[in-house]
């Protein structure tokens, strides 16, 4: 079974400096990944998603995401944060095996507070 | 990217009574589907949603409680039947991103509060 971990409910940093959402997955075979923000009140915005290829994956507003195999993780990460970007981060994991994909998993979500 | 819209975007309703949500696509999609995110959790997979087939649920939600039609290419309804005050959730649609499956795009939510 697929299934994916968001280790931390809260991450705080402040405004410029870099900041790291924290993502590991479990799948029978090859993983799809995807990060996504919700700011309040509003539906999931999707930011990058790795599928093959190069392991650094690039994304919306200034985000990128690390694939690596072996830790099983795609941790989220941007060099420097703004207080725009305080909202929900959703790890997300589809698993690919057999020919056929999963359904979307979804972790629990992080919370990214940034301070002026 | 496909942009989805849901109405209504939140409603009170009183227990016993059923809600229907629309979900709509701008442009045709393979598959739909309906997600629930009660207060404070992540989301859950309520069904997955094809046209011109049944509905696929999920482990713990079933037919008689969350109906959903797909009636096109670009829309699809849930209904929240007989609710109660543990209904009280966000109910996102959802859609694959056509000929590029791996994404799904989501709509807005709909906020349901039952009394």
């Amino acid at each position: 079974a697929q299934s994916v971990a968001q280790p931390e409910d809260q991450v705080n940093v402040a405004e410029g400096n870099p900041l790291t959402v924290k993502c590991t997955y479990s799948v029978s075979g090859n993983p799809y990944l995807f990060w996504y923000v919700q700011y309040p009140n509003r539906g999931l915005q999707f930011l990058l998603k790795y599928i093959t290829g190069d392991n650094l994956v690039k994304g919306s507003y200034g985000f990128e995401a690390e694939f690596n195999k072996s830790q099983t993780s795609f941790h989220l990460k941007k060099p420097s944060a703004l207080v725009s970007d305080s909202a929900l981060y959703f790890c997300a994991v589809r698993d690919y095996y057999g020919g056929s994909q999963g359904n979307l998993i979804f972790g629990k979500g992080t919370k990214l507070s940034v301070k002026p | 990217s496909a942009v989805i819209s849901q109405k209504p975007s939140r409603d009170i309703c009183q227990r016993g009574t059923s809600l229907t949500i629309q979900c709509q696509v701008d442009s045709q999609v393979t598959m739909m589907f309906w997600y629930r995110q009660q207060p404070g959790q992540s989301l859950t997979l309520i069904a997955t949603a094809n046209q011109g087939s049944e509905a696929t649920y999920e482990s713990g939600f079933v037919i008689d409680k969350f109906p959903i039609s797909r009636p096109n290419l670009t829309f699809s309804t849930l209904t929240v039947s007989n609710m109660s005050p543990e209904d009280s959730s966000i109910y996102l649609c959802s859609a694959d991103g056509g000929i590029s499956y791996n994404e799904q795009f989501f709509g807005p939510g709909t906020r349901l509060t039952v009394l």
